[in-house]
């Protein structure tokens, strides 16, 4: 149990371009889910918090209108990065909370990102 | 953002051999986490611990809860060649949705 699913796995776009990635919890259902980005050889940096039916709320120095989330179903949560630029290549992850309080959050296989 | 002190950075064991990892933090934490991670992978979830104190077995694995709750240790026992990777340590205050992670300890098993 506690499957997260990403997709796509990995997305090579140009400069300018959008890309969308879809999270989804394939046999829970999560009122939070949560963007992280990971560059090589570091830990993982939390983007934002995704609150199904609401807005999400993003961590200092993550422009919300550069990173779109929308949370729009207890399993899908989308992460999309508007006009996307070489140093938005990234592994982007996200992860589901469940339990009593969310508080065990299960990962999905993540997303590679290149910009060209 | 909030990091944890996760040590030690790096392992470099042979197989068969036991290892022990720890993380620490300057706050109060009611939920820690360990995770695996392989290159190009997301995360997997290891052992979840909820209660201060609480002793934990998955495998060859066995984490603790420290009675502080600033700190948890992950230990894997006689350590095989699918070890390798990195394992992180994650804390989740009380009232926070968020997770703290550690930086990482990268696991290297010699057959």
């Amino acid at each position: 149990g506690a499957v997260v699913s990403q997709h796509p796995s990995r997305v090579i776009c140009k400069s300018g371009t959008s890309v969308k990635i879809e999270c989804r919890s394939l046999d829970f259902q999560a009122t939070t889910m949560f963007w992280y980005r990971q560059f090589p050889k570091q830990s993982l940096m939390l983007m934002a918090t995704s609150n199904e039916g609401s807005k999400a709320t993003y961590e200092q120095g993550v422009e919300k209108d550069k990173f779109l989330i929308n949370h729009a179903s207890l399993t899908l949560s989308t992460l999309t990065v508007t006009s996307a630029h070489p140093e938005d290549s990234s592994f982007y992850i996200c992860s589901a909370g469940t339990g009593y309080d969310g508080e065990t959050q299960y990962f999905g296989p993540g997303t590679r990102l290149l910009v060209l | 953002g909030q990091q944890l002190n996760q040590s030690p950075q790096s392992m470099f064991i042979q197989e068969g051999e036991d290892v022990s990892m720890n993380c620490t933090s300057s706050s109060i934490f009611n939920t820690w986490l360990w995770y695996k991670q392989d290159p190009g992978e997301g995360p997997v979830l290891l052992i979840a611990l909820y209660k201060a104190g609480e002793l934990t077995s998955n495998g060859r694995l066995t984490a603790q809860f420290g009675i502080t709750r600033k700190d948890s240790f992950l230990n894997i026992s006689a350590s095989i060649p699918s070890d390798v990777g990195i394992y992180f340590c994650a804390g989740r205050e009380g009232g926070s949705e968020k997770l703290v992670f550690g930086k990482g300890t990268k696991l290297t098993v010699n057959p």
